[in-house]
């Protein structure tokens, strides 16, 4: 069936380092990709949203990249900060659903 | 904050019982979705509605209903509860009829004992 997966469920860097977290997705269809990030004890905070038709957006401090023919999403973090340790989701558009991935927490050290 | 309001922020209740969760959308959205988040199935979509009707379902169990009443608030009911419906119950809306940049509540936690 359909789903959302993350590679890594832990990611551990240094404060000023820069973070990749990566998803795989499984259905060709999704027209939608979008990045969330969900800190202890909140809701999901939307960072970074990508078209199916777009291989790479920018926002501030994060990218998001999209290979569509290994159907693997990337969310770039750069210059790391200990406020950005939190749980992040990659989601899929299929329809009006949204499709979570499981998380991946990232921890940043100073 | 996301400008999304869900109450009550904790419940605690026993099997068998029912529950109502209500949440409040940002000004000016039309669309409310529904999520659960447990530990093993992560977050999983349940039900939307837009502007007063069932818009999408996803994995939204018989014994849970929700609505979205004129005033745009939605209240998601669960019934019959069971051991396994313990989770983290979100709420998020949006401006548009799909679900781009939806915004997320802060969550009500249910713990049934």
């Amino acid at each position: 069936g359909e789903s959302v997966g993350l590679h890594l469920p832990t990611l551990s860097v240094q404060e000023g380092d820069n973070s990749i977290i990566n998803c795989a997705y499984s259905n060709s269809a999704s027209d939608y990709f979008i990045w969330y990030k969900q800190e202890s004890g909140k809701g999901p905070q939307f960072i970074i949203d990508i078209r199916s038709n777009m291989d790479k957006r920018q926002g501030q401090r994060v990218t998001v990249l999209l290979n569509k023919t290994v159907k693997h999403l990337s969310l770039q973090i750069a210059a790391t900060q200990p406020g950005d340790s939190a749980v992040y989701f990659c989601a899929s558009q299929a329809g009006t659903a949204l499709i979570f991935g499981k998380g991946t927490t990232l921890s940043v050290s100073s | 904050d996301s400008g999304v309001t869900q109450t009550p922020k904790h419940l605690i209740t026993a099997t068998g019982q029912r529950v109502t969760l209500r949440c409040s959308p940002r000004s000016g959205d039309l669309s409310v979705y529904w999520y659960q988040q447990s530990l093993d199935q992560g977050l999983q979509f349940l039900i939307q509605y837009y502007n007063g009707e069932e818009r999408a379902k996803g994995n939204i169990l018989e014994r849970f209903s929700a609505q979205q009443f004129p005033d745009l608030h939605s209240e998601l009911n669960l019934s019959s509860l069971e051991l396994g419906d313990s989770a983290l119950y979100f709420c998020a809306s949006s401006v548009h009829r799909g679900s781009y940049e939806q915004y997320f509540g802060p969550g009500t936690r249910l713990t049934v004992t």
